[in-house]
């Protein structure tokens, strides 16, 4: 069954340091998104990525934040100058159509110390 | 604005039990979907169930069945004899039909089930 691949799984970095989030979606899907989980707490929506724009982002995702699809297969998040209270579980989706169920990466556990 | 409510923070069934996982939700919209994911412990999403508005029909999978009740704004998971394999962190979800279908998650429902 296709998946949607994150890497790192686990990221540690320093507060004040950028760091990228990788993600590559199904490869027959259209939309993309990346979702948050502060540890212990819900699956918080950050932002969502159609034909090659942002189609619509919550208020978590400031200036500090922003989404790339590089190369047609990527999907990447970034965080410009990390705060403690990034430290989360990122996780990407991606769907083949409005509506149908998502497919979710595994995760990246980000840490910042 | 769109909600969704797990009202049950943390169920502890006994192996064998059947367990009821309540969701309620708000939406204007007339088209929306509804959702389950299970969060095992290891911390991925696991797609259980999609459900749209116009689709009330109760769903069963295994051991797994969903109660879709518009008239209450609720959506319950029901598990039936359950399984050490079945602790989890489950979500229930929210999406409407219009924008680009962002997921609305409830606080999730904590269940662990001892041998």
């Amino acid at each position: 069954e296709p998946e949607v691949t994150q890497t790192p799984s686990h990221q540690v970095t320093q507060m004040g340091q950028e760091v990228i989030l990788r993600c590559v979606p199904i490869s027959n899907h259209l939309y993309f998104y990346w979702y948050r989980q502060i540890l212990g707490q819900k699956v918080e929506f950050l932002v969502s990525f159609y034909n090659n724009e942002i189609s619509e982002k919550s208020e978590i995702f400031d200036d500090q934040f922003s989404v790339e699809r590089p190369d047609g297969s990527n999907f990447t998040l970034k965080i410009r100058s990390t705060k403690l209270e990034d430290s989360a579980m990122y996780f990407c989706a991606s769907s083949d159509r409005k509506n149908y169920g998502y497919t979710f990466g595994s995760g990246t556990r980000l840490t910042v110390v | 604005a769109q909600k969704v409510t797990q009202a049950q923070t943390e169920i502890s069934v006994v192996e064998k039990e059947d367990v009821t996982l309540d969701c309620v939700y708000e939406t204007r919209d007339t088209t929306y979907y509804l959702f389950w994911y299970k969060q095992p412990p290891s911390g991925e999403l696991v797609f259980l169930i999609r459900r749209n508005s116009f689709d009330e029909q109760n769903e069963i999978s295994g051991r797994y069945s969903w109660n879709f009740q518009k008239s209450t704004s609720s959506f319950n998971f029901t598990i039936t004899a359950s399984q050490v394999v079945d602790s989890a962190v489950y979500f229930c979800a929210l999406s409407s039909s219009g924008g680009y279908n962002k997921l609305i998650f409830g606080a999730g429902t904590r269940l662990a089930v001892h041998p």
